[in-house]
């Protein structure tokens, strides 16, 4: 299953802002957008942004996502150290008929 | 308070079989399409399959594409991964989690290991 490409690492400054990216094509990011989770060591991933980059209930305003044609954008600001963690991104791919994920990014928070 | 656990995870030789369950509470799942996701060790998020919340429409990823059944029971409010002619690929932490609406990937549970091996 063709994946979304993520860079495997990003890393900011305590209180900075990070973006991430997320790159696909027309069938998926370009399609319907992407949704966002983030994954701590040791824990099952936890949904960030969803389609629209609509921000579930209890999920910080810190983070906003984004999208722009195929790529679509997960900005964290004020950079805490609980945020270093995996992020990865996912879309419904029409082509497939499936859903396909990114690498992951893992952001270092210093 | 919303919950999804796996279980049916162990240790599997190569060509054997395996029956994932996931049962959810806290919420009715009658309501919710089903994802089934894996990550082997050290790697990332790799999807495995879907389920609408009717169970009448299913979609898999290629690599597992006429090997695993995913089903599921409303009554029991019970999702299912029917895993077939596994192979050290299929080794992993496998978790299910919902869907609601245009909210993909919801809930997760804690995931439950697979290991194939001799």
């Amino acid at each position: 299953q063709a994946g979304l490409t993520q860079p495997p690492s990003v890393s900011r400054d305590l209180r900075q802002t990070a973006t991430l990216t997320c790159t696909g094509n027309s069938n998926n990011v370009g399609y319907q957008g992407a949704v966002w989770l983030q994954q701590h060591q040791g824990h099952p991933p936890k949904l960030l942004s969803y389609r629209n980059n609509n921000r579930p209930s209890g999920i910080s305003e810190r983070f906003s996502a984004f999208r722009s044609g195929n790529t679509a954008s997960l900005t964290i600001t004020g950079l805490q150290s609980e945020d270093e963690a995996d992020y990865y991104c996912s879309a419904w791919d029409s082509s497939l008929r499936g859903w396909v994920f990114g690498g992951g990014t893992r952001l270092t928070v210093l | 308070q919303v919950q999804l656990v796996e279980s049916g995870g162990g240790v599997v030789q190569p060509g054997g079989s395996l029956r994932l369950s996931c049962a959810a509470s806290g919420f009715s799942m009658s309501v919710y399409g089903m994802h089934w996701v894996r990550q082997a060790p050290g790697k990332g998020l790799d999807w495995v399959a879907f389920i609408r919340s009717d169970g009448n429409y299913n979609s898999y990823a290629d690599s597992v594409k006429g090997r695993f059944t995913v089903s599921r029971d409303n009554s029991r409010n019970t999702l299912f991964l029917q895993m077939t002619s596994l192979s050290g690929e299929d080794t992993a932490v496998y978790y299910c989690a919902s869907e609601y609406g245009s909210k993909e990937f919801d809930y997760w549970g804690q995931g439950t290991q697979v290991t194939v091996s001799s």
